[in-house]
């Protein structure tokens, strides 16, 4: 299947300081792509979807604000935590298709601890 | 009506044994059913996928079955093995093609 690619993996941040996340589809171009969040032994929660050089949509409770979501490329896709606090701390998931109906394929997860 | 219903939340199957994970849903307008396996600290992985004009799905030893007017679909995974321990999720897709989860089930098989 597609391959979708998160970096980091793992990260570790000061309170206080904004993180980034990228979300990477490896062989093909992604018309859209959610951001997911995953608290332990959770489901996952869509944070976001975003589409190609548009503005992100939020899931109602997501402050746009404070997690910001760039869509630059069909292959790229980014979120910020900005401000980040000890309680943003979660499994962060993205996932991408290359059109719509498509297949929706997820990364493999990046675990942001905020200290 | 956007909700996802999953059970049990919890499962363990003797190996060889059959696991069934059962999802129903309100939302006569979800066009797709995939199910996702998520082992810890990973991202979640399509398992198996059917749409609502199908009644049933095999692939190896998962199978989806679908009842349409009951509007409910299980996973049905035949002789159950210790690497098939994880967290599955049931999904359906809805509009602008976002995926609303189940809330999952720990499945443990046991040697």
């Amino acid at each position: 299947g597609a391959v979708v690619s998160q970096h980091p993996s793992r990260v570790i941040c000061k309170s206080g300081t904004s993180v980034k996340i990228e979300c990477r589809s490896l062989d093909f171009q992604a018309t859209t792509m959610f951001w997911y969040r995953q608290f332990p032994k959770q489901s996952l929660m869509l944070m976001a979807t975003s589409n190609e050089g548009s503005k992100a949509t939020y899931e109602q409770g997501v402050e746009k604000d404070k997690f910001l979501i760039n869509h630059a490329s069909l292959t790229l896709s980014t979120l910020t935590v900005t401000s980040a606090h000890p309680e943003d701390s979660s499994f962060y998931i993205c996932s991408a298709r290359e059109g719509p109906g498509n297949t929706i394929y997820f990364g493999e997860g990046s675990w942001l601890t905020v200290v | 009506q956007q909700q996802v219903k999953q059970s049990p939340q919890s499962l363990i199957v003797q190996k060889g044994g059959i696991s069934i994970i059962n999802c129903a849903y309100e939302n006569t307008a979800f066009d797709y059913f995939p199910w996702y396996q998520q082992f810890p600290g990973k991202g979640p992985a399509l398992l198996i996928a059917i749409r609502p004009d199908v009644s049933e799905k095999k692939e190896g030893r998962f199978t989806i079955s679908f009842n349409k007017s009951a509007k409910q679909f299980s996973l049905h995974i035949m002789d159950s093995q210790p690497g098939d321990s994880a967290t599955y999720f049931c999904a359906a897709r809805g509009g602008y093609n976002k995926l609303i989860f189940g809330a999952g089930t720990r499945l443990a098989v046991h040697p």
